[in-house]
């Protein structure tokens, strides 16, 4: 009973290196979610993916590219990593119902990222 | 620029008390959640609640919804040491024709045992 994992929980990178952040869901979502969390800031979407092979930007996308694999699997790659892409990343997912925003998300425990 | 907003950003209180928390938000909404996370951990999903409704109820958790005021509270009746987390609000905005929730910054709580 798995529910949303995400790899690596934590990482440091030096500025300018890229990495992918890799994120699975077990529970036949169609909807998926990359949030990053930043002190006194809550959690500020940066793409989603509404169903298999769709991908849209959220309120910070500057910086991030993504990839949604196949139904389960959603990654988010930073191509050149900058210092102020410090932050926790969070991987969710919602479904399966194909319906607006009235379904709760489900998280996984988040990728603690420090760019130096 | 963040949907919600939650009030207070701290509240420490005794073990046994009431915990109440609120979450005002600037835009008409589809419907309002509530989270909880624990340290270190990812968002848990308590509760929600439809735009159509005011009042909804779960073992010791009450939300209750004004959309006139265009604002949320969180009840935590009989607080446990576990309860000790961040609560945040998430809103789904109206028309949005998304799937984007827009989370508020969070109330943390502190239960002393």
């Amino acid at each position: 009973n798995a529910g949303v994992t995400q790899t690596p929980k934590f990482q440091v990178l030096k500025t300018g290196q890229s990495m992918t952040l890799q994120c699975a869901q077990d529970m036949n979502h169609n909807s998926m979610y990359w949030y990053r969390q930043d002190p006194g800031m809550g959690l500020r979407l940066i793409y989603y993916s509404a169903s298999e092979g769709t991908t849209d930007k959220g309120e910070v996308p500057n910086g991030y590219n993504v990839s949604r694999l196949n139904k389960r699997e959603f990654s988010l790659r930073l191509e050149s990593a900058a210092p102020s892409q410090t932050s926790v990343y969070f991987c969710a997912s919602s479904g399966p119902d194909r319906v607006y925003s009235n379904q709760p998300q489900h998280f996984g425990d988040g990728t603690r990222l420090s760019i130096l | 620029s963040q949907q919600g907003e939650e009030d207070p950003q701290a509240l420490s209180i005794q073990e046994g008390e009431n915990a109440t928390m609120n979450c005002s938000y600037k835009t008409s909404i589809n419907n309002l959640q509530w989270y909880r996370q624990n340290s270190g951990r990812g968002l848990v999903h308590l509760i929600l609640i439809r735009s159509n409704e005011r009042e909804k109820h779960s073992g010791r958790l009450r939300v209750t919804l004004d959309t006139s005021k265009k604002s949320s509270s969180l009840l935590i009746t009989a607080s446990r040491a576990a309860d000790t987390a961040s609560y945040f609000c998430a809103t789904g905005p109206l028309g949005s024709g998304t799937y984007k929730y827009i989370f508020g910054t969070g109330t943390r709580l502190k239960v002393l045992a």
